[in-house]
């Protein structure tokens, strides 16, 4: 089974732009993987952000971004507020409908 | 506005079989595929099935030969039934439309 990686931790400053990338065991990222991302709050259920690598829901803020770059996918934070302090989690389908997430990252907005 | 909620016990004893519901409200069930995810607490989130609305599942291989996972288009629900239990079965699990409707979680423990 794939393994799908994350960085840890990360901080960014109010008002800055942070960037979380997801890495797959088996090669590049690509759109065949159909890369998620989600937020999730302390103590609450993760909230869908991204979807097919850039697509956002109706409720995700324009301030989150999804792209592909370098093999991985790449969510981007720009002009981030106290409130986006969480877990994020990227998601990736492979073949036979299997998914896997990543470790997830913590982001802190100091 | 789709909604889901999961039901369950909350405690299940070691080796006996964890069944978990999943109802879907203020939408159809009969479009999209449905899947259930679980986080050990102070961990992260784990895959382990999903089902499309006619019926066809997939599983997490590593917990493919405990894991079940069934639909009732009629009732509006789907289904996870999880096998010999262990204390490493403990987290909160939830149930998803795809991956971007979620329920709130509940709370499944396997005492050791």
């Amino acid at each position: 089974q794939a393994v799908v990686s994350q960085e840890a931790s990360l901080t960014v400053s109010p008002g800055g732009t942070v960037t979380l990338t997801c890495e797959s065991s088996t090669g590049a990222v690509t759109g065949g993987h159909y890369p998620y991302w989600f937020q999730q709050q302390p103590g609450h259920a993760p909230r869908a952000l991204i979807y097919d690598i850039s697509n956002r829901h109706s409720w995700t803020p324009a301030r989150f971004s999804g792209s592909l770059l370098g093999g991985k996918a790449v969510l981007t934070l720009s002009g981030a507020l106290p409130e986006d302090e969480a877990d994020y989690y990227c998601l990736l389908s492979y073949s036979a409908g299997q998914f896997v997430f990543g470790g997830g990252t913590k982001v802190t907005v100091l | 506005q789709v909604q889901l909620q999961e039901s369950g016990p909350g405690l299940v004893k070691p080796s006996e079989i964890l069944a978990l519901i999943c109802t879907v409200s203020g939408g159809s069930i009969d479009s999209d595929y449905w899947s259930w995810i679980r986080q050990p607490p102070g961990k992260g989130l784990e895959w382990i099935a999903s089902i499309s609305y006619t019926g066809i599942p997939n599983h997490n291989p590593s917990l493919k030969s405990r894991v079940s996972i069934a639909v009732d288009r009629m009732k509006k629900q789907f289904f996870l039934y999880l096998t010999s239990v262990t204390a490493a079965d403990t987290a909160v699990y939830y149930c998803a439309r795809k991956f971007d409707i979620w329920g709130r979680g509940t709370l499944v423990t396997v005492p050791s």
